[in-house]
């Protein structure tokens, strides 16, 4: 069974500044899916960033980035220019290709301090 | 992104009665719908699959009887939780996923946060 760790149940940030949260993951799949999902206070869950394992090139959007190292099983989400609003929970997901469901991290509470 | 809704957005009700949670998807058709269960500082644990027009899938500890998955149409899966009791007290979420898209991605509903007194 695929297994999601996160290792920093929080982290700060001051705002401005640049933050990487860590997840790692456990599988035997050569191909899958990876996501990062953040949940602010109103506990909408938000997709932030995924990316296929197949593609080597690490996924952008915006000043959200991922580092994808697939022989490490790491897959880091950094994020750049922080902002309040981007204190939330944030949880690290996997994904077979051929399966349906989602494995979630145990999630590292972000806060963004002015 | 694909908008998925839930209602009701909260509900408190007495031991011993059931409840009703309803997931749409607004803007297209979802095949599998995923009903999820947190507490309070935890990770999300999911609870079954709702596939449309056949019977849902359940976790190992999830009971098919109390916790009722239904979906009978390609934007609607419900979840009852019947003869609700004060540990089922939770903060329940539904996603979806969108068919035909690669990355094989599932949007979430706002939640729905259940109190049995």
């Amino acid at each position: 069974a695929q297994t999601v760790t996160q290792s920093q149940p929080e982290m700060s940030v001051q705002e401005a500044e640049t933050v990487t949260l860590s997840c790692t993951y456990d599988t035997s799949e050569s191909n899958y899916y990876l996501f990062w999902y953040k949940q602010p206070p109103s506990r909408q869950m938000i997709l932030v960033i995924r990316q296929e394992a197949y593609k080597q090139q690490n996924a952008t959007e915006n000043r959200f980035s991922v580092n994808f190292q697939k022989a490490a099983k790491s897959f880091s989400l950094k994020i750049s220019d922080s902002q309040l609003g981007d204190t939330a929970m944030y949880f690290c997901a996997f994904k077979e290709t051929s399966g349906s469901r989602l494995t979630f991290g145990e999630g590292t509470q972000l806060t963004v301090n002015p | 992104g694909a908008v998925v809704s839930q209602h009701p957005s909260r509900v408190i009700c007495k031991s011993g009665t059931s409840v009703k949670i309803e997931c749409r998807s607004l803007d297209f058709q979802a095949t599998t719908m995923f009903w999820y269960r947190q507490f309070p500082k935890q990770s999300l644990m999911l609870m079954a699959t709702s596939n449309e027009g056949s019977k849902a899938t359940y976790e190992q500890g999830v009971e098919k009887d109390k916790f009722l998955i239904n979906h009978a149409s390609l934007t609607l899966s419900t979840l009852t939780v019947t003869s609700a009791h004060p540990e089922d007290s939770s903060f329940y979420i539904c996603s979806a996923r969108v068919p035909g898209l690669v990355q094989e991605t599932q949007y979430f509903g706002p939640g729905t946060r259940l109190l049995v007194l």
